[in-house]
């Protein structure tokens, strides 16, 4: 019965390759956001979409296309990953202003 | 340009003693803040809130207090668990699209 889960939980690749991450909530929210949290353990969003519209964009590489098939799930693709992309990446939900997160994505680029 | 701050990367407190974790931020139009719990390997999970309309919000051994004209709030934990021991971030809410602006930690270890 978990609230908001992610697959992979680990991801090793190499440098120039084409990942995914998917992110479901069985919570029944609306919105869902993408956060990564980088080496120096700063967690800072990404993405957010509301009922499978993008509502946040931040300053983030165009290789990084979410997708939100329906609002249940957010996936995150990733183009051409770069060493600087190695971080945790975490999922999370909401209703109202508390946000869920899942476990995290620790993706490791080689 | 760090908006949020928790200038203590880490405390260390007695289990029973009280554990206080200070927040800083810079943009005063913040009208509600949370604070998240993080365990290692593990998603942040919420811990308690307040409204700029408050001072003050307690939820059992957690009190959370909000002096806006500071711009500073803390996180008051008493009496302090080993179960306590984890990262605490402060996350204010920024504007409509209600994204979560997170501090930069405070790993708290709370010693038997």
């Amino acid at each position: 019965d978990t609230a908001v889960s992610q697959t992979p939980k680990y991801l090793v690749t190499q440098m120039g390759n084409d990942k995914s991450i998917k992110c479901e909530q069985n919570l029944g929210h609306d919105t869902m956001y993408w956060y990564k949290q980088d080496s120096k353990k700063f967690l800072k969003i990404m993405f957010s979409y509301n009922n499978k519209e993008l509502i946040i964009n931040e300053t983030v590489p165009n290789r990084f296309s979410p997708k939100s098939p329906d609002k249940a799930h957010l996936n995150l693709h990733i183009n051409s990953l770069e060493l600087g992309d190695s971080a945790v990446y975490f999922c999370a939900s909401s209703q109202a202003t508390e946000q869920f997160f899942g476990p995290g994505t620790r993706l490791t680029v080689l | 340009d760090q908006q949020v701050k928790q200038n203590s990367p880490s405390l260390s407190v007695q289990e029973g003693r009280i554990s206080i974790l200070n927040c800083d931020y810079t943009n005063s139009m913040f009208d509600y803040f949370l604070w998240y719990k993080k365990y290692p390997a593990e998603g942040p999970t919420f811990l308690i809130s307040i409204s700029s309309i408050k001072d003050k919000n307690e939820d059992g051994r957690f009190t959370v207090f909000l002096n806006k004209s500071a711009k500073h709030l803390s996180l008051h934990i008493v009496p302090s668990q080993p179960g306590d021991s984890a990262v605490y971030f402060c996350a204010p809410v920024g504007g409509a699209t209600n994204k979560l602006i997170f501090g930069t930690g405070t790993l708290l270890a709370v010693q038997p």
